[in-house]
C-alpha cells in the first residue's frame, strides 16, 4: 500500500499570508506512460463533504480560486493558498489514486492565526 | 444539477448487515467508475470501495474485503454498498463519490461526493 504523510498535522497562518502543506507518498504516483502524478487535494469543511481542490498534482479544479494551487512530482507534493481568507479554514488531505487501495494523508488542520 | 444522495445508514448491532444507497443525477452516471469512502467521528479519510462504469470491476482494501460488495444499477442511476459482518470500527460516515474515469485500478480522483449517511455499530 502506498503510504501518504502530511505535514504538518496543523497550521496557523494569519489573513493574507501564504499557507503551504507538504504530502509526502512511500512510493512513486508518477506514471511514466502519461508522466501524470495520481495525486489529488482535497477541502473538507466542518460538517461538509471533502471537494476537490486539485488533481494530477497541480491542475486546479474548474471553480476553485487560483490563489490554491499544486506542486511536486514521483512523491514529494505540496498545496500553496497564496493569500489565505478566511473562508479556507479547513483540514486539507492529500490522495494518490494511482493504486488500489487509494490512499489519503491523515490531513492538516489549517487555522486563521 | 450534479448530486449524489446516500441514504441506508443507521444503527445495527456487531455481525449485522446493512445496504447503502446512493442516487445519482445530473451526470451520466453509467459513464463513470463511483466509489465509497468512509470517515469516523474526528477522523480522517478512507476509501472503502471501487466499481468500474459498466465492466463490473470492483475493488476493496483489506479491512472490508470479503464483508462488504459494491454494486451498481445503472438503469436506476444508483450505486450501493452492501456491508455484512460489520465490526464496531466500520463506525463512519459513509460518502459516495464520482471518480473522473470509467474504470481500471489506476483511477481518477473524486470530484463529485454525497453528503454521506451514518452508520453506527454497536450493541
Amino acid at each position: 500500500d502506498i503510504v501518504m504523510t502530511q505535514s504538518p498535522d496543523s497550521l496557523a497562518v494569519s489573513l493574507g499570508e501564504r499557507a503551504t502543506i507538504n504530502c509526502k507518498a512511500s512510493q512513486s504516483v508518477l506514471y511514466r506512460s502519461n508522466n501524470k502524478n495520481y495525486l489529488a487535494w482535497y477541502q473538507q469543511k466542518v460538517g461538509q463533504p471533502p471537494k476537490l481542490l486539485i488533481y494530477w498534482a497541480s491542475t486546479r479544479e474548474s471553480g476553485v480560486p487560483d490563489r490554491f494551487s499544486g506542486s511536486g512530482s514521483g512523491t514529494d507534493f505540496t498545496l500553496t493558498i497564496s493569500s489565505l481568507q478566511a473562508e479556507d479554514v479547513a483540514v486539507y488531505y492529500c490522495q494518490q489514486y494511482d493504486s488500489t487501495p487509494y490512499t489519503f494523508g491523515q490531513g492538516t488542520k489549517l487555522e486563521i492565526k | 444539477e450534479v448530486q449524489l444522495l446516500e441514504s441506508g445508514g443507521g444503527l445495527v448491532q456487531p455481525g449485522g448487515s446493512l445496504r447503502l444507497s446512493c442516487a445519482a443525477s445530473g451526470f451520466s452516471f453509467s459513464t463513470y467508475a463511483m466509489n465509497w469512502v468512509r470517515q469516523a467521528a474526528g477522523k480522517g479519510l478512507e476509501w472503502v470501495s471501487s466499481i468500474g462504469n459498466s465492466d463490473g470491476s470492483t475493488y476493496y482494501p483489506d479491512s472490508v474485503k470479503g464483508r462488504f460488495t459494491i454494486s451498481r444499477d445503472n438503469s436506476k442511476n444508483t450505486l450501493y454498498l452492501q456491508m455484512n459482518s460489520l465490526r464496531v470500527e466500520d463506525t463512519a460516515v459513509y460518502y459516495c463519490a464520482k471518480r473522473t474515469d470509467g474504470s481500471g485500478s489506476r483511477g481518477g480522483s473524486f470530484d463529485i461526493w454525497g453528503q454521506g449517511t451514518m452508520v453506527t455499530v454497536s450493541s
